[in-house]
């Protein structure tokens, strides 16, 4: 109930083409979907999130794309460049009665962009 | 300003050192929290502080020892570790939970190393 699944492990997309990760979860309490981007030896940064109540949202190149009904959402990468050759992480915010903002994390995936 | 600091980027102890690892946020976060981050993984919660309380502990060795000495600051005081600890430790911070909004900001890490 607690997890998010994430995939794929690894993914090689040509420059210019479009990324796609995929995320799923159980816990219909979840009330937030972050998306972080971390590349070797730094901190993960946050690169986009959506609410339950929005369907898609876009942010420059990267776009997540959410199906409450499925209990899935995704990142799109459009027009992907090698900068964007990282490990993402998508993660689910866990509704503890109000306590605390606890994430969840997806497994993380491995973004290789080739020039 | 989105920006959390954490200091040393770089440490190595011995089993039976003492150490600190100290983080720094200016954005008026009132929610405050400590990850461990293995290479390849996702980050791994470890502590969460909410108003300079602590309001979670991952059953976290006692080895590990928080502190929150005022809204903007948080230390991971560090005893007698093993090899094992080596990792990356992540601080991040961000509103309380029944604030929006729920974006929490990753610090660059330090880098740990126990021999």
């Amino acid at each position: 109930q607690q997890q998010v699944k994430q995939s794929p492990q690894s993914l090689i997309v040509q420059k210019g083409g479009i990324s796609i990760i995929n995320c799923a979860y159980e816990n219909t309490a979840f009330d937030y979907f972050p998306w972080y981007q971390q590349f070797p030896g730094k901190g993960p940064a946050l690169l986009i999130a959506i609410r339950p109540d929005v369907s898609e949202k876009k942010e420059g190149r990267f776009t997540i794309s959410f199906n409450k009904s499925a209990k899935q959402f995704s990142l799109h990468i459009m027009d992907s460049q090698p900068g964007d050759s990282a490990t993402y992480f998508c993660a689910a915010r866990g509704n503890y009665g109000g306590a605390t903002n606890k994430l969840i994390f997806g497994t993380g995936t491995l973004l290789a962009v080739q020039p | 300003d989105t920006e959390v600091t954490q200091t040393p980027k770089h440490l190595v102890m011995g089993m039976t050192n003492k150490k600190s690892l100290k983080c720094e946020q200016h954005m008026g976060h009132r929610a405050m929290y400590w990850y461990k981050q293995k290479a390849k993984k996702p980050p791994e919660l470890m502590f969460v502080y909410s108003y300079e309380k602590l309001s979670i502990n991952e059953s976290v060795p006692s080895r590990f020892s928080p502190e929150c000495p005022n809204s903007s600051l948080l230390n991971l005081h560090l005893h007698a570790l093993q090899p094992e600890d080596s990792a990356l430790y992540l601080c991040a911070s961000s509103q309380p939970a029944r604030i929006r909004p729920h974006e929490q900001f990753f610090g660059p890490g330090t880098r740990l190393t126990v021999l």
